[in-house]
């Protein structure tokens, strides 16, 4: 079954200094792979998404994540957050294969922004 | 514009009281999804439904009851059974056979007194 291990619930940062929110996931097949973002009491907003080709993913709000398949990895990084970055973030996974079309979710990663 | 709305954003029962949440899209998708999302534990499936007259149990069904009669509307009824429903419920719908791209609802914040 497929899992997705976000490892820190919580990353403190200052203001315009860089972030990495890790992500691990398991599978054995072909996968989708996911970041969304949640701003307090909104829903989900799609930051950016995997699906074949370039490894490196290019998201909105200045966001990027790297694929890495020998690692079963797919970590988002930003250079510079800004105070406005303050979320939580989630990284999800999805099975390529043809007729399954659901998403597992990892538990988050709350990002706090310090000035 | 397109996308999904749910109503209401806030919403009080008693316990005992059964209640049903509301979830329209007009993104003329197939498949829509519910979640239940608790502090920490990110997102859990309740029900999904992937095309009209038809759905699926998620994870976390116990307690929650769906219907899906037209392809616009999904919503999701918490019965009195639902041991802990106290949560924010998430809606989203999807394109079958596209990349599993999921879109979102502004979401509903149920509180059981």
């Amino acid at each position: 079954a497929q899992s997705v291990t976000q490892l820190d619930s919580q990353v403190p940062v200052f203001e315009e200094a860089p972030v990495e929110l890790r992500c691990n996931y398991s599978s054995s097949v072909s996968v989708y792979l996911f970041w969304y973002v949640q701003y307090p009491n909104q829903g989900l907003q799609l930051l950016l998404k995997y699906l074949s080709g370039s490894t490196l993913v290019k998201g909105i709000n200045g966001f990027e994540a790297e694929f890495n398949k020998s690692q079963t990895s797919f970590h988002l990084r930003k250079p510079s957050v800004h105070i406005s970055d303050t979320a939580e973030y989630f990284c999800a996974v999805s099975d390529v294969a043809v007729g399954d079309d659901k998403i597992i979710f990892g538990k988050g990663t709350r990002l706090h922004i310090l000035p | 514009d397109g996308g999904i709305t749910q109503s209401p954003k806030y919403l009080f029962r008693k316990e005992g009281q059964n209640v049903t949440l509301s979830c329209e899209q007009n993104l003329n998708h197939d498949a829509m999804y519910w979640y239940r999302q608790d502090p920490g534990q990110g997102l859990r499936l309740i029900y999904y439904s992937q095309i009209v007259n038809d759905f699926q149990k998620g994870d976390i069904a116990e307690g929650y009851s769906v219907s899906r009669e037209k392809k616009e509307s999904f919503p999701l009824t918490v019965t009195s059974a639902q041991k802990n429903p106290t949560a924010f419920y998430l809606c989203a719908s999807s394109i079958p056979g596209g990349n599993n791209e999921q879109f979102f609802g502004p979401g509903t914040r149920l509180t059981v007194l």
